[in-house]
Protein backbone atom coordinates (compact mmCIF):
# COMPACT_ATOMS: atom_id res chain seq x y z
CA UNK A 1 0.00 0.00 0.00
CA UNK A 2 1.55 2.69 -1.52
CA UNK A 3 2.25 5.48 1.26
CA UNK A 4 2.38 8.79 -1.17
CA UNK A 5 1.42 8.07 -4.75
CA UNK A 6 1.75 10.36 -7.51
CA UNK A 7 -0.05 10.35 -11.26
CA UNK A 8 0.95 9.83 -13.60
CA UNK A 9 4.28 8.80 -13.51
CA UNK A 10 5.50 10.25 -16.88
CA UNK A 11 3.55 13.00 -18.59
CA UNK A 12 4.73 14.29 -22.33
CA UNK A 13 3.28 17.06 -23.68
CA UNK A 14 3.78 19.92 -25.51
CA UNK A 15 4.63 23.34 -25.27
CA UNK A 16 1.71 25.47 -24.28
CA UNK A 17 -0.70 23.18 -22.82
CA UNK A 18 -1.87 22.48 -19.94
CA UNK A 19 -1.44 19.66 -16.91
CA UNK A 20 -2.34 18.77 -13.77
CA UNK A 21 -0.30 16.31 -11.54
CA UNK A 22 -1.71 14.66 -8.13
CA UNK A 23 -0.59 13.60 -5.26
CA UNK A 24 -2.44 11.61 -2.42
CA UNK A 25 -0.45 10.31 1.27
CA UNK A 26 -2.14 8.02 3.41
CA UNK A 27 0.15 8.10 6.68
CA UNK A 28 -2.09 11.01 8.13
CA UNK A 29 0.69 13.22 7.98
CA UNK A 30 -0.49 17.07 8.45
CA UNK A 31 2.21 18.72 5.59
CA UNK A 32 2.71 17.85 2.38
CA UNK A 33 4.85 19.75 -0.32
CA UNK A 34 6.36 19.89 -3.91
CA UNK A 35 9.28 19.75 -5.02
CA UNK A 36 11.42 19.68 -8.22
CA UNK A 37 14.20 18.09 -9.61
CA UNK A 38 16.27 19.43 -12.35
CA UNK A 39 18.75 17.62 -15.14
CA UNK A 40 21.12 18.49 -12.43
CA UNK A 41 19.73 16.70 -9.53
CA UNK A 42 18.67 19.75 -7.94
CA UNK A 43 16.04 19.25 -5.39
CA UNK A 44 14.32 22.66 -4.82
CA UNK A 45 11.23 23.36 -2.99
CA UNK A 46 7.75 24.92 -5.03
CA UNK A 47 4.67 24.39 -2.21
CA UNK A 48 4.19 23.11 1.11
CA UNK A 49 0.91 23.02 3.01
CA UNK A 50 -0.36 22.25 5.85
CA UNK A 51 -3.46 21.04 7.11
CA UNK A 52 -4.27 22.66 3.30
CA UNK A 53 -3.48 26.21 4.26
CA UNK A 54 -0.42 27.38 2.02
CA UNK A 55 2.94 27.76 3.91
CA UNK A 56 5.50 28.30 1.84
CA UNK A 57 5.37 29.16 -1.90
CA UNK A 58 9.04 29.90 -3.38
CA UNK A 59 9.65 31.73 -6.46
CA UNK A 60 8.15 29.87 -9.03
CA UNK A 61 5.86 31.46 -12.49
CA UNK A 62 2.16 31.99 -11.60
CA UNK A 63 1.69 28.84 -13.96
CA UNK A 64 2.28 26.48 -11.20
CA UNK A 65 -0.43 26.66 -9.09
CA UNK A 66 -1.06 24.00 -5.79
CA UNK A 67 -4.49 23.27 -4.41
CA UNK A 68 -5.33 20.88 -1.54
CA UNK A 69 -8.41 19.81 -1.29
CA UNK A 70 -7.37 18.14 2.15
CA UNK A 71 -4.97 17.69 3.66
CA UNK A 72 -4.48 14.49 2.35
CA UNK A 73 -4.14 15.52 -1.18
CA UNK A 74 -2.43 18.16 -2.55
CA UNK A 75 -2.30 18.81 -6.48
CA UNK A 76 -0.13 20.55 -8.78
CA UNK A 77 -1.80 22.09 -12.29
CA UNK A 78 0.56 23.60 -14.78
CA UNK A 79 -0.22 26.37 -17.50
CA UNK A 80 0.87 26.87 -20.71
CA UNK A 81 3.63 24.83 -20.30
CA UNK A 82 7.32 25.78 -21.25
CA UNK A 83 10.26 23.81 -22.32
CA UNK A 84 12.21 24.80 -19.19
CA UNK A 85 9.22 22.86 -17.17
CA UNK A 86 10.82 19.51 -17.59
CA UNK A 87 11.40 17.91 -14.98
CA UNK A 88 10.80 14.94 -12.57
CA UNK A 89 8.40 16.54 -9.88
CA UNK A 90 7.98 15.01 -6.52
CA UNK A 91 5.42 14.81 -4.03
CA UNK A 92 6.46 14.91 -0.11
CA UNK A 93 4.91 14.50 2.82
CA UNK A 94 5.77 14.96 6.79
CA UNK A 95 3.89 14.25 10.05
CA UNK A 96 4.22 18.31 10.96
CA UNK A 97 6.06 21.22 9.42
CA UNK A 98 9.80 21.13 8.86
CA UNK A 99 9.61 17.32 9.05
CA UNK A 100 10.32 16.51 12.66
CA UNK A 101 8.74 13.33 12.70
CA UNK A 102 10.81 9.79 13.18
CA UNK A 103 10.77 9.16 9.02
CA UNK A 104 11.17 12.65 7.93
CA UNK A 105 9.91 13.57 4.56
CA UNK A 106 8.38 10.49 2.44
CA UNK A 107 8.24 11.26 -0.90
CA UNK A 108 6.69 9.80 -3.50
CA UNK A 109 8.22 8.09 -7.07
CA UNK A 110 8.25 11.38 -8.77
CA UNK A 111 6.31 12.85 -12.22
CA UNK A 112 8.55 12.96 -14.96
CA UNK A 113 7.62 15.78 -17.03
CA UNK A 114 8.81 16.33 -20.38
CA UNK A 115 7.61 19.24 -22.41
CA UNK A 116 8.12 19.03 -26.06
CA UNK B 1 16.76 31.89 2.51
CA UNK B 2 19.31 28.79 4.17
CA UNK B 3 22.10 28.41 1.87
CA UNK B 4 22.95 25.10 1.12
CA UNK B 5 26.96 23.74 0.15
CA UNK B 6 27.56 20.14 -0.19
CA UNK B 7 31.47 18.76 -0.65
CA UNK B 8 32.10 16.84 -2.92
CA UNK B 9 30.06 16.80 -5.25
CA UNK B 10 31.22 13.83 -6.75
CA UNK B 11 33.13 10.84 -5.14
CA UNK B 12 34.46 7.42 -5.75
CA UNK B 13 35.59 4.97 -3.55
CA UNK B 14 36.71 1.13 -3.24
CA UNK B 15 34.13 -1.38 -1.70
CA UNK B 16 35.68 -1.40 1.89
CA UNK B 17 36.55 2.01 2.04
CA UNK B 18 35.39 4.67 3.99
CA UNK B 19 33.06 7.96 2.45
CA UNK B 20 32.68 11.19 4.13
CA UNK B 21 30.21 13.98 2.80
CA UNK B 22 30.32 17.43 4.35
CA UNK B 23 27.12 20.03 4.25
CA UNK B 24 27.61 23.50 5.18
CA UNK B 25 24.73 25.80 5.74
CA UNK B 26 24.27 29.47 6.38
CA UNK B 27 21.46 30.03 9.24
CA UNK B 28 22.27 29.13 12.72
CA UNK B 29 19.10 29.01 13.75
CA UNK B 30 18.39 25.22 11.93
CA UNK B 31 18.11 22.85 14.14
CA UNK B 32 17.29 19.58 12.20
CA UNK B 33 19.89 18.17 9.99
CA UNK B 34 19.20 14.83 7.66
CA UNK B 35 20.45 13.22 5.65
CA UNK B 36 18.84 11.42 1.84
CA UNK B 37 19.64 8.67 -0.04
CA UNK B 38 18.33 8.83 -3.81
CA UNK B 39 19.39 5.81 -6.29
CA UNK B 40 19.28 5.71 -9.70
CA UNK B 41 15.29 6.57 -11.00
CA UNK B 42 14.58 6.20 -7.70
CA UNK B 43 12.60 8.66 -4.79
CA UNK B 44 14.90 10.51 -2.19
CA UNK B 45 14.40 8.28 0.92
CA UNK B 46 15.81 9.26 5.03
CA UNK B 47 18.90 7.36 5.72
CA UNK B 48 19.97 9.24 9.02
CA UNK B 49 19.05 12.48 10.94
CA UNK B 50 20.48 14.53 14.16
CA UNK B 51 19.06 17.25 15.57
CA UNK B 52 20.68 20.10 17.28
CA UNK B 53 20.77 19.10 20.77
CA UNK B 54 23.35 15.79 19.42
CA UNK B 55 26.52 16.05 18.36
CA UNK B 56 26.79 12.88 16.81
CA UNK B 57 24.72 9.91 15.98
CA UNK B 58 25.54 6.75 14.47
CA UNK B 59 23.15 3.78 12.41
CA UNK B 60 25.41 0.51 11.57
CA UNK B 61 27.75 1.45 8.88
CA UNK B 62 26.48 5.32 8.56
CA UNK B 63 26.95 7.76 10.93
CA UNK B 64 26.41 11.77 10.83
CA UNK B 65 28.54 14.09 13.22
CA UNK B 66 27.31 18.24 13.85
CA UNK B 67 29.23 21.35 14.33
CA UNK B 68 26.99 23.62 14.99
CA UNK B 69 29.18 26.40 15.66
CA UNK B 70 30.61 25.81 12.68
CA UNK B 71 27.64 25.11 11.08
CA UNK B 72 28.45 22.14 9.52
CA UNK B 73 27.66 18.42 9.23
CA UNK B 74 28.97 15.07 7.98
CA UNK B 75 27.52 12.27 6.59
CA UNK B 76 30.24 9.21 7.11
CA UNK B 77 29.91 6.10 5.24
CA UNK B 78 32.60 2.89 6.62
CA UNK B 79 32.85 -0.42 4.96
CA UNK B 80 30.88 1.10 1.46
CA UNK B 81 29.30 -1.44 -0.61
CA UNK B 82 28.31 -0.79 -4.48
CA UNK B 83 24.85 -0.51 -2.74
CA UNK B 84 26.32 2.09 -1.44
CA UNK B 85 26.23 3.81 -4.88
CA UNK B 86 23.44 6.91 -4.70
CA UNK B 87 23.13 10.57 -5.10
CA UNK B 88 23.32 11.57 -0.82
CA UNK B 89 21.83 14.71 0.08
CA UNK B 90 21.50 17.03 2.99
CA UNK B 91 18.64 18.95 3.84
CA UNK B 92 18.89 21.09 6.96
CA UNK B 93 15.77 22.88 7.98
CA UNK B 94 15.05 26.23 7.22
CA UNK B 95 15.01 29.27 9.58
CA UNK B 96 11.23 29.48 9.70
CA UNK B 97 11.03 25.82 10.77
CA UNK B 98 8.57 25.04 7.61
CA UNK B 99 11.04 23.05 4.96
CA UNK B 100 14.06 21.09 4.15
CA UNK B 101 16.34 23.26 1.84
CA UNK B 102 18.37 20.24 0.24
CA UNK B 103 21.96 20.41 -1.05
CA UNK B 104 22.56 19.58 -4.60
CA UNK B 105 24.18 16.63 -3.60
CA UNK B 106 26.85 13.81 -3.89
CA UNK B 107 27.17 11.30 -6.17
CA UNK B 108 28.73 8.60 -4.50
CA UNK B 109 30.09 5.62 -6.99
CA UNK B 110 31.44 2.32 -5.14
CA UNK B 111 33.60 0.12 -6.94
CA UNK B 112 33.77 -3.60 -6.32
Amino acid sequence: DTAVSQTPKYLVTQMGNDKSIKCEQNLGHDTMYWYKQDSKKFLKIMFSYNNKELIINETVPNRFSPKSPDKAHLNLHINSLELGDSAVYFCASSQDLGSTGANGYTFGSGTRLTVV
Amino acid sequence: GENVEQHPSTLSVQEGDSAVIKCTYSDSASNYFPWYKQELGKRPQLIIDIRSNVGEKKDQRIAVTLNKTAKHFSLHITETQPEDSAVYFCAPRNQAGTALIFGKGTTLSVSS
